[in-house]
């Protein structure tokens, strides 16, 4: 089977970095993707990483290191904007059939402080 | 943001009666999925569709069923709906099939007494 594993919350002040980490254990892994959604809204993608390394869009950077199964998700120069929960995610197979589908972590609750 | 809509965005109902959520999308992505969130779960695919006609269940598919007969719509039923169905449901698309890049409907908050 498979399994993510991110903090439950995570708390910052505005301005600070935060780092949240993901680690994983799939069967068959694909790349690690990480979606932010706010109170009440929808999921929306933020990045996708196949590749051992940080890629970095913006103020969001995201790191995977498939030897360790392990990534993170970094939020640079934090703004309130920014409370929100984050969910890494994987794509593996699922158990009906051979397609590959994502799997979500239960994600993380940010709360950017004043 | 992608073109999906789902109705209704509320619903109360009582357990025991059927219910249907509709997901319909202007982008004509092929792939479409149904999800589930719940408090400390995240989300959990209940049934996918890879093509008009074509579907295929998902991690929680128990009590769920759906039907695709238009590339826009995606029909998610709980024939006899129960009070562990109460949830948080999210219509996706996307334009491969498990792609990391999945871009979700606003939601349908739903309650089951």
């Amino acid at each position: 089977g498979q399994s993510l594993e991110q903090p439950s919350e995570v708390t910052a002040v505005e301005g600070a970095i935060v780092q949240i980490n993901c680690t994983y254990q799939t069967s068959g892994f694909y790349g690690l993707s990480w979606y932010q959604q706010h109170d009440g809204g929808a999921p929306t993608f933020l990045s996708y990483n196949a590749l051992d390394g940080l890629e970095e869009t913006g103020r969001f950077s995201s790191f995977l290191s498939r030897s360790d199964s392990y990534g993170y998700l970094l939020l640079q120069e934090l703004q309130m904007k920014d409370s929100a929960s984050y969910f890494c995610a994987v794509r593996d197979e699922i158990s009906s059939g051979s397609a590959r589908q994502l799997t979500f972590g239960s994600g993380t609750q940010l709360t950017v402080l004043p | 943001d992608a073109g999906i809509t789902q109705s209704p965005r509320h619903k109360v109902t009582e357990t025991g009666t059927p219910v249907t959520l509709r997901c319909h999308q202007t982008e004509n992505h092929r792939y479409m999925y149904w999800y589930r969130q719940d408090p400390g779960h995240g989300l959990r695919l209940i049934h996918y569709s890879y093509g008009v006609k074509d579907t295929d269940k998902g991690e929680v598919s128990d009590g769920y069923s759906v039907s695709r007969s238009k590339t826009e719509d995606f029909l998610l039923t709980l024939e006899s709906a129960t009070s562990s169905q109460t949830s948080v449901y999210f219509c996706a698309i996307s334009d491969l099939l498990g792609a990391d890049t999945q871009y979700f409907g606003p939601g349908t908050r739903l309650t089951v007494l």
